[in-house]
């Protein structure tokens, strides 16, 4: 199974460009790298996805290595509102066999101080 | 838009009752994932349907928990008889093709507390 390491927390402050970084070590090929947002008392959010190299959207950009082993979360001048958790998602083979199984890891919870 | 919605919002049940969670996914979606959060263990995935078939329950804690999706529109987690220890927020998604490679939707969650 696909494992997500993620630092457990991070401080920034407003305006500031954040940078969270995911080690997946064990990716398969076909696996791809899909991040989400949580605030208190609601499901996780759907930010961005990627395959390898860069993606960028109007929330974030996402940048892949070409070893696809980590990737980093970019949100560019972040708010206040942006204080959550954001977690690493990377598919994994089911037990069962053949289907891929969503992992989320542990998150990173992000506090943005005025 | 309507997205995944979940009820009830919040659950309060003595231990030893049965606890029936519903979720009705975004029409059109053929993948339904069922996650239980808690503070010591995160976000864990219990069970996920492809095409209204369970694929992989091996997230399910124990016999206690059953899972149903009878259609498309709707499905159910059951837990009975229900233990202080299954107090956590339940969360529902859904998602169109198999597996992770497109975004899943959450609802809101239930609030699960046993008493």
């Amino acid at each position: 199974l696909a494992k997500t390491t993620q630092p457990i927390s991070m401080d920034s402050y407003e305006g500031q460009e954040v940078n969270i970084t995911c080690s997946h070590n064990n990716i398969a090929t076909n696996d791809y790298i899909t991040w989400y947002q949580q605030f208190p008392s609601q499901g996780p959010r759907f930010i961005i996805q990627g395959y390898k190299t860069k993606v960028t959207n109007e929330v974030a950009s996402l940048f892949i290595p070409a070893d696809r082993k980590s990737s980093t979360l970019s949100l560019p001048r972040v708010s206040l509102s942006d204080t959550a958790v954001y977690y690493c998602l990377v598919g994994s083979a089911s037990a069962s066999g053949g289907s891929y199984i969503p992992t989320f890891g542990r998150g990173t919870s992000l506090i943005v101080h005025p | 838009d309507a997205g995944v919605i979940q009820s009830p919002r919040h659950e309060v049940t003595e231990m030893g009752q049965e606890v029936t969670l519903r979720c009705k996914p975004i029409s059109g979606h053929n993948s339904l994932f069922w996650y239980r959060q808690t503070m010591m263990r995160g976000l864990e995935l219990l069970i996920y349907f492809n095409n209204n078939v369970p694929i992989d329950d091996s997230g399910m804690p124990e016999d206690r928990f059953s899972a149903k999706m009878p259609n498309a529109s709707f499905s159910t987690l059951k837990i009975q008889p229900s233990e202080p220890r299954d107090s956590a927020v339940y969360f529902c998604a859904s998602s169109t093709g198999q597996g992770l490679n497109q975004p899943q939707h959450f609802g809101d969650g239930t609030r699960l507390s046993i008493l």
